[in-house]
């Protein structure tokens, strides 16, 4: 169990730029979710996948957010013509199971800054 | 839609010191709830999961307890140190949907 695993740790865009995270879940967690999270704010949903299907999406996400989980293994986030107001950490989690006993295991994140 | 809140927003104690934190939740549709340990910079850490069941879980100096039908959590820290400095935060996991939502966390400093 090598944990979850996210790259960029950091990543520096100019506004209007396409830009890509990675996240490796643990192996065997047939669920993964992105949030995003900005200052002294909580993690708030983006998007959730169950293996390569993606079941859910937030509605405040817009049409430049787009996830994938191809073959259910590692998800890529990419954000389409970067805004400012996308500066955030990216954070990715991981789990195993559903309901009463769903563990999230979260990624170190990705700290996205839009110039 | 749930909404959690944390409060107090930010904790100042000296070493030593027992302290609790607070969290609230507007729908007790919940299957589970979470407690987590964020450092500056980075991801969050699981402390502790209680299932919406049961009533209080414990980890070393750490108890959380649920009062599922108040929509109340609590965090108990037992003999505080400088080392539990950080952001807290709890998230619950709703019966509709497939999404855990959190709290704005308490930021906890111990002073030596």
């Amino acid at each position: 169990d090598t944990g979850v695993s996210q790259n960029p740790r950091h990543k520096i865009t100019k506004r209007g730029q396409n830009v890509t995270f990675r996240c490796d879940p643990i192996s065997e967690h047939n669920r993964l979710y992105w949030y995003r999270q900005t200052l002294g704010q909580g993690p708030e949903f983006l998007t959730y996948f169950q293996n390569e299907a993606q079941l859910e999406k937030s509605r405040l996400l817009s049409d430049r957010f787009s996830a994938e989980r191809p073959k259910g293994s590692f998800s890529t986030l990419e954000i389409q013509r970067t805004e400012q107001g996308d500066s955030a950490m990216y954070l990715c989690a991981s789990s195993l199971g559903t309901g009463w006993t769903e563990k999230l295991f979260f990624g170190s994140g990705t700290q996205l800054s839009v110039l | 839609k749930q909404e959690v809140t944390q409060i107090p927003a930010a904790l100042s104690v000296p070493e030593g010191e027992n302290l609790v934190l607070n969290c609230s939740f507007t729908d007790s549709a919940i299957y589970n709830l979470q407690w987590f340990r964020q450092d500056p910079g980075k991801g969050l850490t699981s402390l502790l999961l209680i299932q919406s069941s049961q009533r209080e879980q414990t980890s070393g100096r750490l108890n959380a307890s649920l009062d599922k039908s108040s929509g109340r959590s609590t965090l108990y820290i037992a003999a505080s140190q400088p080392g539990d400095s950080a952001t807290y935060l709890c998230a619950v996991s709703g019966v509709t949907g497939n999404q855990f939502y959190f709290g704005t966390g308490t930021s906890l400093t111990v002073i030596p």
